[in-house]
């Protein structure tokens, strides 16, 4: 059964400041999605990374998917109260149509 | 994520009773996705459903805990003889390809709390 280890598993910080998360496995994938939480509702895709060493960026937000596609961080910039929420990264195994889920990282941005 | 739609967003059911989920996929999506989440747990997928057909159950309860997407209406997961343990946020999902070809769209999801 593959694991998506993400840390850390809470993190408080002050608007302005930057952060980074992580999402870790033994396995390899062929590719890996964030997504952002907000508290009772659904999560919302953020990005997917598909090739080994891909860095994508969305806005603030910089994706990266390491180069044996076993890892993956989410590096926030200037982070602000609206970025609060949980984080979570998931992937697909070989050939499956389920899509497997970390446990998250819950961010708290304090204005 | 707005146009999964999913009914009710919190129902409250005593421990035996049953429990009904409602999910509308978007438009033109024809695969349907259950997932549960725990408190301070991930989201474990449940089911994969197409019209009329079950493609993958393998993470859903033997027993007590059934799923359906019929030809016409929402899909339904159902759930018997509710347990405490049973309570916990529902997540429906759905795609208009194979869930690893295609981008997922959750809905809000339905809390179920067993008293």
């Amino acid at each position: 059964t593959q694991l998506l280890e993400q840390s850390p598993q809470f993190l408080s910080i002050q608007e302005g400041e930057n952060l980074t998360v992580y999402c870790n496995s033994s396995s390899v994938f062929s590719s890996l999605q964030w997504y952002r939480q907000e508290p009772g509702e659904g999560p919302v895709l953020l990005v997917t990374v598909v090739t080994g060493g891909e860095v994508k960026k969305l806005k603030r937000l910089t994706f990266q998917f390491g180069d044996a596609r076993k890892d993956s961080s989410l590096h926030i910039t200037a982070a602000q109260p609206g970025d609060t929420g949980l984080y979570l990264c998931a992937a697909h195994g070989a050939g499956s149509y389920q899509l497997t889920f970390g446990k998250g990282t819950k961010l708290s941005v304090i204005p | 994520n707005a146009g999964v739609m999913q009914n009710p967003r919190h129902l409250v059911r005593r421990r035996g009773q049953e429990a009904r989920l409602r999910c509308s996929p978007m438009k033109g999506h024809s695969h349907v996705y259950w997932y549960r989440q725990l408190p301070e747990e991930g989201l474990k997928f449940m089911v994969y459903l197409q019209k009329e057909n079950i493609i993958d159950e393998s993470g859903m309860p033997k027993e007590r805990f059934s799923a359906e997407f019929p030809k016409e209406g929402p899909s339904i997961l159902r759930i018997q003889q509710v347990v405490r343990g049973d309570s916990a946020a529902y997540f429906c999902a759905s795609s208009s390809d194979i869930p690893t070809n295609e981008k997922l769209f959750f809905g809000s999801g339905t809390q179920l709390s067993v008293l």
